[in-house]
């Protein structure tokens, strides 16, 4: 399976900072159509997930235009342009290009 | 309102089965991949299985294959997993899922508890 790492693991952030999550596969999420099928999820303590980003940077409706997704290939980011209360939570990245779709181990962002 | 409700889970023993349902609405099920996610106690997301819209198609990570067995019933709007030969590494809350757009996932139930245990 593909495995996905994200770094860091935690991030202490303070109020109205950026903050920048990576995540890498170890091989390429390009699919045969030429779409590359990376998402990026929050997840609140006690929540189900929520997508923000699909397709490496299409954002979800609803999704503030704080978050933004980039990336190509096996090298891929999560940025958040100015942290805000709500944002808490653990963020995971996930590739649906390979079956089994395998997940980042998520990392953390708490306000410092 | 999209809507998917996850129901099934609970407390067995190891070796013992259980059957999780998922009921859908607002989400035009039929027209949709599903799957079921699962996050053990304090850990991430880990896929589980995934089935295609009219059933015939289904995907197992190694560790539940021929365990597990994944259906759907669409003129129910519901998904199940059947969880046979349960194990105590497969105590998690298990989450379904709309594959609406391919290689993702964008409903998510609110989740079933299942605890394996002696």
């Amino acid at each position: 399976e593909v495995v996905m790492t994200q770094s860091p693991l935690s991030l202490p952030v303070t109020l109205g900072q950026p903050v920048s999550i990576s995540c890498r596969s170890r091989q390429s999420l390009v699919s045969r159509e030429g779409k590359t099928y990376l998402n990026w999820f929050h997840q609140r303590p006690g929540q189900s997930p929520r997508r923000l980003i699909y397709e490496i940077s299409d954002r979800d409706s609803g999704v503030p235009d704080r978050f933004s997704g980039s990336g190509s290939g096996i090298d891929f980011t999560l940025k958040i342009s100015r942290v805000e209360a709500e944002d808490v939570g653990i963020y995971y990245c996930m590739q649906g290009t390979h079956w089994p779709w395998t997940f980042g181990q998520g990392t953390k962002v708490e306000i410092k | 309102e999209a809507q998917l409700v996850e129901s099934g889970g609970g407390l067995v023993q190891p070796g013992e089965s259980l059957r999780l349902s998922c009921a859908a609405s607002g989400l035009n099920f039929s027209s949709n991949w599903m799957g079921w996610v699962r996050q053990a106690p304090g850990k991430g997301l880990a896929w589980v299985a995934t089935i295609n819209n009219d059933g015939k198609e289904t995907y197992y990570v190694d560790s539940v294959k021929g365990r597990f067995t994944i259906s759907r019933d669409n003129a129910k709007n519901s998904l199940y997993l059947q969880m046979n030969s349960l194990r105590v590494e497969d105590m998690a809350v298990y989450f379904c899922g709309r594959a609406g757009t391919p290689g993702s996932v964008d409903y998510w139930g609110q989740g079933s508890l299942v605890i394996v245990s002696s």
